[in-house]
């Protein structure tokens, strides 16, 4: 049951900064956004919660709308080395267990 | 340790052997979680642990896997006679008590043969 929506894929250039959205048009009071990356071979790499302020990170910012339903992750000056799938998930305060989508394929090209 | 360790990374088994994969979570992480990622899929919840019980076992396929924690430390994912299907990435991942900032090991691939 997917509760968030991703474009399948994006290419950014190395150096300019990656802005990933997702939508979550059915979010409820009590859920967090989380963001998490699976770069190729490896586990799945935590990145930026939010709830409904926008976050920074050393790794990321993520923006939020006001009204929820929506929130992008930023990544200031990708480097090659952020190609990854990044997945956008919802968690309610207490909950535990997390349900990856397909995510967005990222790209950072040379 | 520094981070979530699994052992082996890989194991290549023969149908219907039995295998055990095993995860170290971070010290003092309570929670403790197994998923699977088959090639090219997204990641598929086997079984939950809150310190050493299991209130949550509902992503386990078969009766053939089964999963033990102890205490708050090392927990065993075994799947029984194993089946072509079975071959996958096996994540396993721990976080503080309701704190769902989850820190995911590398893996062990399975692979049955």
């Amino acid at each position: 049951d997917a509760k968030t929506t991703q474009p399948p894929s994006m290419d950014c250039a190395e150096g300019r900064a990656a802005n990933l959205p997702c939508n979550h048009s059915t979010i409820s009071g009590n859920e967090y956004v989380y963001w998490y990356r699976q770069i190729h071979s490896q586990g799945p790499q935590y990145i930026i919660h939010g709830l409904k302020n926008n976050e920074t990170n050393e790794m990321a910012s993520l923006i939020i709308t006001e009204d929820r339903k929506s929130s992008t992750l930023i990544l200031p000056h990708a480097t090659l080395r952020d190609t990854a799938v990044y997945y956008c998930i919802l968690i309610g305060a207490g909950s535990y267990q997390l349900t990856f989508g397909k995510g967005t394929k990222l790209s950072v090209i040379p | 340790g520094a981070g979530v360790s699994q052992s082996p990374s890989n194991k290549v088994t023969e149908k219907g052997k039995d295998v055990e994969l095993r995860c170290d979570p971070i010290s003092g992480h309570t929670a403790l979680y197994w998923y699977r990622q088959r090639l090219g899929q997204g990641l598929e919840f086997l079984i939950y642990f809150q310190g050493n019980s299991a209130p949550d076992k509902s992503g386990l396929p078969s009766d053939r896997f089964s999963a033990e924690r102890t205490g708050e430390s090392v927990s065993t994912l075994t799947i029984q006679r194993t089946q072509q299907e079975d071959s996958a990435v096996y994540l396993c991942a721990s976080s503080s008590y309701m704190n769902t900032e989850a820190f995911f090991g590398q893996g062990t691939r399975l692979t049955v043969v």
